[in-house]
């Protein structure tokens, strides 16, 4: 059974960099069966799209984000990793690392991680 | 501003059936398939339908999913207290992104 655990600061000062990481236990990231995505959801508002990344390293990122994200896939540790830099106040939000196969269907989800940018 | 249009809230008595749409362009839900998630309170979503109208295992079959020209619609029939959740839908856009719906709170009175 796939599942997906997230990591990292839950604080982050403004102007610094967001780094996060999401375990996979139940399959390797490595897998050619599916994508491996990051979404966001502000509190108490809805769900934006960060970025999704193949094993191959392909990414698709978010128009509106792409100039400060990245998304990284380590093998070695069945890990894929997100990269947000030059945060503010509205960068925060519970972040999700999910599962992407075929066109828009997350599934599953991490429990999701709250993440702070104050300084 | 969401890139999908979707009803900030609706309300139906339990037993009752209510239906959530989402309201998309040629760029997005015209071209490409339709996913519905379930958000209850202080939780991760789950998607409850995926491709427009499948079901993945273990939801049952009281939720239902329609897709018409660049709109689709959820549906949920024999309404229970648990229904109450926050409702998205989402698919794929033509920039190369996911993109959602502003999310639909379901009360269940």
């Amino acid at each position: 059974q796939l599942q997906l655990q997230e990591s990292g600061p839950g604080l982050v000062k403004p102007s610094e960099t967001l780094s996060l990481t999401c375990t996979v236990s139940g399959d390797s990231v490595s897998s050619s069966n599916y994508y491996w995505g990051w979404v966001r959801q502000p509190p108490g508002k809805g769900l934006e799209f960060i970025g999704s990344i193949y094993y191959t390293g392909s990414t698709y990122y978010n128009p509106s984000l792409e100039s400060r994200v990245t998304i990284s896939v380590d093998t070695s540790k069945n890990q894929f990793s997100l990269r947000l830099n030059s945060v503010t106040a509205a960068d925060t939000a519970v972040y999700y690392c999910s599962v992407l196969r075929g066109e828009a269907r997350f599934d599953p989800w991490g429990q999701g991680t709250l993440v702070t940018v104050s300084s | 501003q969401s890139v999908l249009t979707q009803p900030p809230s609706v309300s139906a008595a339990p037993g009752q059936k209510v239906t959530i749409s989402c309201s998309g362009s040629s760029s997005n839900i015209g071209n490409n398939y339709v996913s519905w998630y379930q958000q209850l309170p202080g939780t991760a979503p789950k998607v409850l339908i995926y491709e427009n109208n499948k079901r993945p295992s273990g939801i049952p079959d009281r939720f239902s999913g329609s897709k018409s020209g660049t709109s689709a619609t959820l549906g949920i029939t024999g309404l229970q207290t648990g229904d109450e959740a926050d409702y998205y839908c989402g698919t794929w856009d033509s920039s190369l992104s996911a993109v959602f719906g502003g999310g639909t709170k379901l009360t269940v009175l």
